[in-house]
């Protein structure tokens, strides 16, 4: 465990589904981000919150809605997916400079299917 | 953030140590050099970082170039459990600065 937990581990999901992804941090850490990885990809950062307000939004498609009802916790709400979107979710969080090393500490990730 | 070059793969002999280069020629003054592993299907975990002296904990060592512009992390004695894609990224660290992965470099041990 790393202190950050990524729920459900693995989803699979027609494309007309609703469904949320969930993430908890209690490392006391103020930011939270959405990293997308897909196939042979490099990580793509979907979503950042830095006390709980989105300071950042990769462009990414309507259909994927973060939430972030608190420092701890951090939701991505999907509906209407694409099989493109089949991919690795993973959320982190950190703690800005200069109490933090500035290092991200990262969940287990959520595989995500989509059918 | 500076772009960073890392070869591609390596393999490295269990019990040897294993060092992974990166270079980063544009760094900037303000940037710091992180190094981050993915091990298969996990989330990636933060190994070390540093700004201009070398720096060591108990995972690696990550040795940096008096001109900064390249960097060498170390693993000192490598296990099976060390195969892994490790990064390297340098960005500036203060507030919640992002992190942005590139391809990094897939690491095998061999037994």
């Amino acid at each position: 465990e790393t202190g950050v937990t990524q729920t459900p581990r693995h989803l699979v999901m027609g494309m007309t589904n609703k469904k949320s992804l969930k993430c908890e941090q209690h490392l006391g850490h103020n930011a939270m981000y959405w990293y997308k990885q897909s196939a042979k990809k490099p990580l793509e950062l979907m979503f950042v919150y830095s006390l709980e307000e989105r300071v950042e939004n990769n462009s990414v498609p309507s259909r994927f809605s973060p939430e972030c009802p608190n420092s701890s916790h951090l939701f991505l709400h999907l509906h209407t997916l694409q099989p493109e979107d089949s991919a690795l979710y993973l959320c982190a969080s950190s703690q800005g400079h200069p109490t933090g090393s500035g290092g991200y500490t990262f969940g287990s990730g959520t595989r995500l299917t989509v059918v | 953030d500076a772009k960073t070059t890392q070869p591609t793969s390596m393999d490295c002999a269990e019990g040897r140590a294993a060092n992974l280069p990166c270079n980063h020629s544009t760094i900037s003054g303000n940037e710091y050099v992180y190094w981050y592993r993915q091990i298969h299907s996990q989330g990636p975990q933060y190994i070390i970082h540093g700004l201009k002296n070398n720096e060591t904990n108990e995972m690696a060592s990550l040795i940096i170039t008096e001109d900064r512009k390249s960097s060498t992390l170390i693993l000192p004695h490598a296990t099976l459990r060390d195969t892994a894609v490790y990064y390297c990224i340098v960005r500036v660290n203060f507030g919640n600065e992002k992190l942005t992965f590139g391809t990094g470099t897939r690491l095998t041990i061999i037994p």
